[in-house]
């Protein structure tokens, strides 16, 4: 178990439609990453949050949004949905966002889009 | 840009066996280099991690991986491999934050 919790762990829904993932860090984390991995892209960086402020994209569609709280836990948005979302995503957490240290990866949520 | 190449999608090992996975990464400067697995239905775990100093870095689990700067390689390995080794391997580079992952490796371990 890393410490990072993710919800829903399954989510069905339809194209056009608009889902919340939800990510909870390690108790003392500041930073949280979200990571789309499907079968065809293969796992990709999507976004970086540090202390509720943004501090790298990667490659987060326009579509996407994401937020971090005060209380640090991490909301991912994802609009107008396509077959082609359908995916795992996967939140990290860090202590401080820095490049060389350890990433602490939740379970994942994985999404259908039918 | 960065890049993270895995060569090898599938490698199959007797248990026992040693272990190379391979890792080639594209990238100017001395980057950020990982290794995660990632076993059926969960996360990724972090095995090692090098961005400096002694270029053979020890991992958990008894995996270890070399930086070799001239051949842009960071290669894992673990000298006997044991069933529950069946998983999942990511290469992967941070620069800016920005993470590259590999393609992956998975290990399939006969017995």
């Amino acid at each position: 178990d890393s410490g990072v919790t993710q919800t829903p762990k399954h989510l069905i829904t339809a194209t056009g439609q608009r889902v919340t993932l939800r990510c909870s860090p390690r108790s003392g984390d500041l930073s949280v990453y979200w990571y789309q991995q499907s079968l065809d892209q293969g796992l990709q960086f999507l976004i970086q949050y540090y202390n509720g402020e943004e501090r790298a994209k990667g490659n987060i569609l326009e579509r996407f949004s994401a937020q971090q709280f005060p209380d640090l836990h991490s909301e991912l948005n994802l609009s107008s949905l396509e077959l082609g979302d359908s995916a795992l995503y996967f939140c990290a957490s860090s202590v401080a966002g820095g490049k060389g240290e350890t990433q602490y990866f939740g379970p994942g949520t994985r999404l259908l889009v039918l | 840009a960065q890049s993270v190449t895995q060569p090898d999608i599938h490698i199959t090992v007797s248990e026992g066996a040693s272990l190379e996975l391979r890792c080639n990464y594209s990238y100017g400067a001395t980057p950020y280099l990982f290794w995660y697995v990632q076993s059926p239905g969960q996360g990724l775990q972090l095995l090692l991690k090098y961005f400096s100093g002694d270029t053979l870095v020890q991992g958990i689990k008894g995996f270890e991986a070399e930086f070799k700067r001239s051949q842009s390689s960071f290669n894992l390995r673990k000298p006997s491999v044991h069933w529950s080794d069946a998983a999942e391997y990511f290469c992967a580079v941070n620069n800016n934050n920005d993470m590259r992952f590999g393609a992956g490796t998975r290990l399939t371990v006969k017995p």
